[in-house]
């Protein structure tokens, strides 16, 4: 069975920083493109980052870039988000996504890590 | 940065009926790009249909996907109570974004 499992949420402060890790298994993790997909509270899907399946092409929104770093160890199956410099905006549920290079959709998520940016 | 408008923003309909979501895209978008999601509260979204039409893997034959260029379209043939949930469309383009609509809630009349 396909797993996704994200972890480090919390409460940060304005500024600070703070990493999600995304395990998986049940697949062959180092021949998937690995993503990171947030929802604000209440609010709809929206892309943060992906990166290839070696970790040598990262991809970010506008609205991340230069204060976010995804990465990946295929050796432990994992993906992490890195998220320094949060902002109240960046309050979200996060969603970590694979995907089948090449083919743009997300076929499996895992549950969710919410993340609140409040002093 | 291409825009994806969903309509309608809820769609109120009865158990049986057939539902028709559609997902319009500021510029053509490639169908093989093209891809549809449902959210029920509380869960992960789930991938329904990719390359426009094509159902993913355990998806009941219940839900269709047509259209090309910037018109799109999903369909719900026969409306399950386990259907009532918020949709959403999704593309990736070529300069190496994913965008995804607003969003359709169905919801049960």
């Amino acid at each position: 069975e396909v797993q996704l499992l994200e972890s480090g949420g919390g409460l940060v402060q304005p500024g600070g920083s703070l990493r999600l890790s995304c395990a998986a298994s049940g697949f062959t993790f180092s021949s998937y493109v690995m993503a990171w997909v947030r929802q604000a509270p209440g609010k709809g899907l929206r892309w943060v980052s992906t990166i290839s399946v070696d970790g040598g092409a990262t991809y970010y929104a506008d609205s991340v870039k230069g204060r976010f770093t995804i990465s990946r160890d295929n050796s432990k199956k994992t993906s992490y988000l890195q998220m320094n410099s949060v902002r109240a905006e960046d309050t979200a549920v996060y969603f970590c996504a694979s995907s089948v290079p090449g083919s743009g959709s997300f076929d499996n998520w895992g549950q969710g890590a919410l993340v609140t940016v409040s002093s | 940065e291409i825009v994806l408008t969903q309509s309608p923003g809820t769609l109120s309909l009865s158990p049986g009926e057939r539902a028709t979501l559609s997902c319009r895209t500021s510029q053509s978008v490639s169908s093989n790009y093209l891809a549809w999601y449902q959210q029920k509260p509380g869960q992960a979204p789930r991938l329904l249909i990719y390359g426009a039409s094509s159902r993913a893997t355990g998806i009941s034959d219940r839900f269709s996907g047509s259209g090309s260029g910037t018109d799109f379209t999903l369909t719900i043939s026969r409306l399950e109570p386990e259907d009532f949930a918020v949709y959403y469309c999704q593309q990736y383009d070529y300069s190496i974004r994913w965008t995804f609509g607003q969003g359709t809630k169905v919801e049960i009349k």
